[in-house]
C-alpha cells in the first residue's frame, strides 16, 4: 500500500538557522498538508497546498514559514530562521481530493531547534 | 471558528470492559468528523468516518448534531487499542479541507 514518506525523520538545528523538511505523497494525490505537534499538545493544521499554491493557512504559519512543490513527487516545509518554539513534531499529509476524503499521514519529523 | 474537544487526557479500561472516548465539537456548518489513531510508534491513520458509518476494529462513532457529539465507542476493549485516539473536525473551506484536531485521549487497556 502507497505511503506517505518524510525525511529525515529527525532534524537537530540551532535557532536562527533555515531547516527544510521533506514529504512525498502519495503519488496520485492531488491535496498536500502540512501540521505540527508540540510535545505533548494537539495536532496543529499549519497550511493546505493544491495546484501549486496555498489553499489555506492558519495564524501558525506566519512569514517564516514557506512551502514548494519543487518538482512532481516532492513537497517540502521551509522555516526560514528557526525559533526555539518550533521544535516540534511535523507531519506531512496527504489526499487524492477535498472535501471528506480521508489524509493520509506521514511518519513525522521531529525538529529539534537548539 | 471550528473547535474539537475531547476532555479526557487519559482513559483506563480493563480487557473486556466497554470503552467511550469523548468528543464534543462547535462548528457553524455542517461538519464531516473523524477518529484518527496513533499507535505507538506508529503514524496517524483515519480509523472511521461519520458519513461512511462503518465500524472499524469494532469501533463505531456516531455523530449527534443536537449534542453536538462524535463519541467512539467499542462494546469490549483489546489489549491492542491501547493508542492515541484523535478526534477531528473537517471544515469545507472553498472546496479545500481543513482539519482540527482535538487534543486527543490515550486509552489504555489493561490487561
Amino acid at each position: 500500500e502507497p505511503e506517505v514518506t518524510q525525511t529525515p525523520s529527525h532534524q537537530v538545528t540551532q535557532m536562527g538557522q533555515e531547516v527544510i523538511l521533506r514529504c512525498v505523497p502519495i503519488s496520485n494525490h492531488l491535496y498536500f498538508y502540512w501540521y505540527r505537534q508540540i510535545l505533548g499538545q494537539k495536532v496543529e493544521f499549519l497550511v493546505s497546498f493544491y495546484n501549486n499554491e496555498i489553499s489555506e493557512k492558519s495564524e501558525i504559519f506566519d512569514d517564516q514559514f514557506s512551502v514548494e512543490r519543487p518538482d512532481g513527487s516532492n513537497f517540502t516545509l521551509k522555516i526560514r530562521s528557526t525559533k526555539l518554539e518550533d521544535s516540534a513534531m511535523y507531519f506531512c499529509a496527504s489526499s487524492i481530493a477535498g472535501g471528506p476524503y480521508e489524509q493520509y499521514f506521514g511518519p513525522g519529523t521531529r525538529l529539534t531547534v537548539t | 471558528a471550528q473547535r474539537v474537544t475531547q476532555p479526557e487526557k487519559l482513559l483506563s479500561v480493563f480487557k473486556g470492559a466497554p470503552v467511550e472516548l469523548k468528543c464534543n465539537y462547535s462548528y457553524s456548518g455542517s461538519p464531516e468528523l473523524f477518529w484518527y489513531v496513533q499507535y505507538s510508534r506508529q503514524r496517524l491513520q483515519l480509523l472511521l468516518r461519520h458519513i461512511s458509518r462503518e465500524s472499524i476494529k469494532g469501533f463505531t462513532a456516531d455523530l449527534n448534531k443536537g449534542e453536538t457529539s462524535f463519541h467512539l465507542k467499542k462494546p469490549f476493549a483489546q489489549e491492542e487499542d491501547s493508542a492515541m485516539y484523535y478526534c477531528a473536525l473537517s471544515a469545507n473551506s472553498g472546496g479545500y479541507q481543513k482539519v482540527t484536531f482535538g487534543t486527543g485521549t490515550k486509552l489504555q487497556v489493561i490487561p
